[in-house]
């Protein structure tokens, strides 16, 4: 199995600023990776993906990056709406990393 | 409108069977991968499979694989996740998803909460 890691686990952030969360694989997914915002006591939510013709609407804010083996989510001018938990998942064998915790 | 409808929570003995449901509405069914997910509270989701529902067409998760199947009823456009025996490990949060290919799973269902308890 290819195994996800994300790094920062947990990330404090004030209002206005942009983070970054890294993704790294055990091996590599090529381009194959999307991120998910996951908020308290609610399913998944998909944030940026590798498919270039699906609109984003209101997450202009989160960007994805990478290939390979290292991936990185963008997440600009931090709002106090985006605390939550955010996940990235690769789509050869679906694993995901384990979590970065946003707080502000 | 996209939907993803699923069962109810359900609390269950060990050793007990059950199958929970995800029916869907506002696209063509049998066009994309329904894909299960389990969560245990405070931890990451766990990807257990997917269904074609097209074909029926099924890929298992190695950990999940002979632990579960997964199954599809294009007549009533929905799918499902069954267990032959429950154990308290199995107590969780189940998510069904829809697969878009390069973007992920786009569309969630609510999720159904399965209690493994004696």
């Amino acid at each position: 199995d290819i195994q996800m890691t994300q790094s920062p686990s947990t990330l404090s952030a004030s209002v206005g600023d942009t983070v970054f969360i890294t993704c790294r694989a055990s091996q590599s997914v090529t381009s194959w990776l999307a991120w998910y915002q996951q908020k308290l006591g609610k399913a998944p939510k998909v944030l940026t993906h590798m498919a270039p013709d699906l609109e984003s609407g209101d997450l202009s804010r989160f960007s994805g990056s990478g290939s390979g083996t290292e991936f990185t989510l963008t997440i600009s001018s931090v709002q106090p709406d985006d605390v939550a938990t955010y996940y990235c998942q690769e789509f050869n064998g679906y694993s995901f990393g384990q979590g970065t915790k946003l707080e502000i | 409108e996209v939907q993803l409808e699923q069962s109810e929570a359900e609390v269950i003995n060990p050793g007990e069977s059950l199958r929970i449901s995800c029916q869907t509405s506002g696209y063509s069914f049998t066009d994309y991968w329904i894909g299960w997910v389990r969560q245990v509270p405070g931890e990451a989701p766990e990807w257990m499979g997917n269904i074609y529902p097209g074909d029926s067409h099924v890929r298992y998760s190695p950990s999940f694989q002979g632990q579960v199947t997964i199954s599809a009823d294009k007549s009533i456009n929905t799918a499902y996740l069954q267990w032959t025996s429950l154990k308290t490990s199995d107590t969780a949060m189940y998510y069904c998803a829809r697969l878009v290919s390069l973007a992920g799973f786009d569309f969630w269902g609510r999720g159904t909460l399965v209690t493994v308890s004696s």
